[in-house]
C-alpha cells in the first residue's frame, strides 16, 4: 500500500510569489495534518482537516490557507511567499480527526524562496 | 501556554550504552503523547502512543513511559542503526485539535 504521498518534494519561489503543496493521504485515512518544519526544529503545527472540514489551526499567518478535497487529499496554499516561509512542509494522515489516533507522515516538500 | 520540551539537545553513546531521553509537557486536555523517530531529510516516523499515566509501550530496543508531566523513551543496548532524531509530541483537545512537537533529542550512537 502506498504511504502519504507529497508533491512536489523540491520548490524554489520567489519573495511575493504563491505556492501550492499537495498531499495524498493513506488509502482510507480521513485526516490531513499540514506543518511546517524548519531546520533543527520540531515540525509546527498549522492546519488539520477531517471530511473536508477545518478542525484545527496552528498560529499562522492568514497567507497560509488548505483545504480539502471529496478524496480526502488536500492542498496547501502559502501566498506573498517570505523568506521565513522557507521550510520542509509535511502532510500527515490519520484514519479519524477526533481523539488521539498516530499520523503517518510524507516525505516532505522543501520549499526554498529567494 | 502549551508547551513540549524535550532533553538532552543532543545525546552521543556508544553502541550497548542504555540511555533514556526526556519529554516533559504542559498542556491543558492531553489527549495523547507520541514518539517519532526522524531520520534527515525524511518525515517523521511513527513510533508509539500513550494515553495516561502509568502506561507503557516497548518495541525492540525502545520504551516509552508516561506519567503526568513527562514522558521517557529508554534506549536498551542501542545500535548505530538508532542514530537519528526523535520527537516527541502531545496532543490537545482544547481550541479545537492542535498536535504540538518538541524540537527532538538527536541521538548519535557510534561503533
Amino acid at each position: 500500500d502506498a504511504g502519504v504521498t507529497q508533491s512536489p518534494t523540491h520548490l524554489i519561489k520567489t519573495r511575493g510569489q504563491h505556492v501550492t503543496l499537495r498531499c495524498s493521504p493513506i488509502s482510507g485515512h480521513k485526516s490531513v495534518s499540514w506543518y511546517q518544519q524548519v531546520l533543527g526544529q520540531g515540525p509546527q503545527f498549522i492546519f488539520q482537516y477531517y471530511e473536508k472540514e477545518e478542525r484545527g489551526r496552528g498560529n499562522f499567518p492568514d497567507r497560509f490557507s488548505a483545504r480539502q478535497f471529496p478524496n480526502y487529499s488536500s492542498e496547501l496554499n502559502v501566498n506573498a511567499l517570505l523568506l521565513g516561509d522557507s521550510a520542509l512542509y509535511l502532510c500527515a494522515s490519520s484514519f479519524t480527526g477526533g481523539g488521539a489516533t498516530e499520523a503517518f507522515f510524507g516525505q516532505g516538500t522543501r520549499l526554498t524562496v529567494v | 501556554e502549551d508547551q513540549v520540551t524535550q532533553s538532552p539537545e543532543a545525546l552521543r553513546l556508544q553502541e550497548g550504552e542504555s540511555s533514556s531521553l526526556n519529554c516533559s509537557y504542559t498542556v491543558s486536555g492531553l489527549r495523547g503523547l507520541f514518539w517519532y523517530r526522524q531520520d534527515p531529510g525524511k518525515g517523521p516516523e511513527f513510533l508509539f502512543t500513550l494515553y495516561s499515566a502509568g502506561e507503557e509501550k516497548e518495541k525492540e530496543r525502545l520504551k516509552a513511559t508516561l506519567t503526568k508531566k513527562e514522558s521517557f523513551l529508554h534506549i536498551t543496548a542501542p545500535k548505530p542503526e538508532d542514530s537519528a532524531t526523535y520527537l516527541c509530541a502531545v496532543q490537545a483537545g482544547t481550541g479545537g485539535f492542535k498536535t504540538i512537537f518538541g524540537a527532538g533529542t538527536r541521538l548519535f550512537v557510534k561503533a
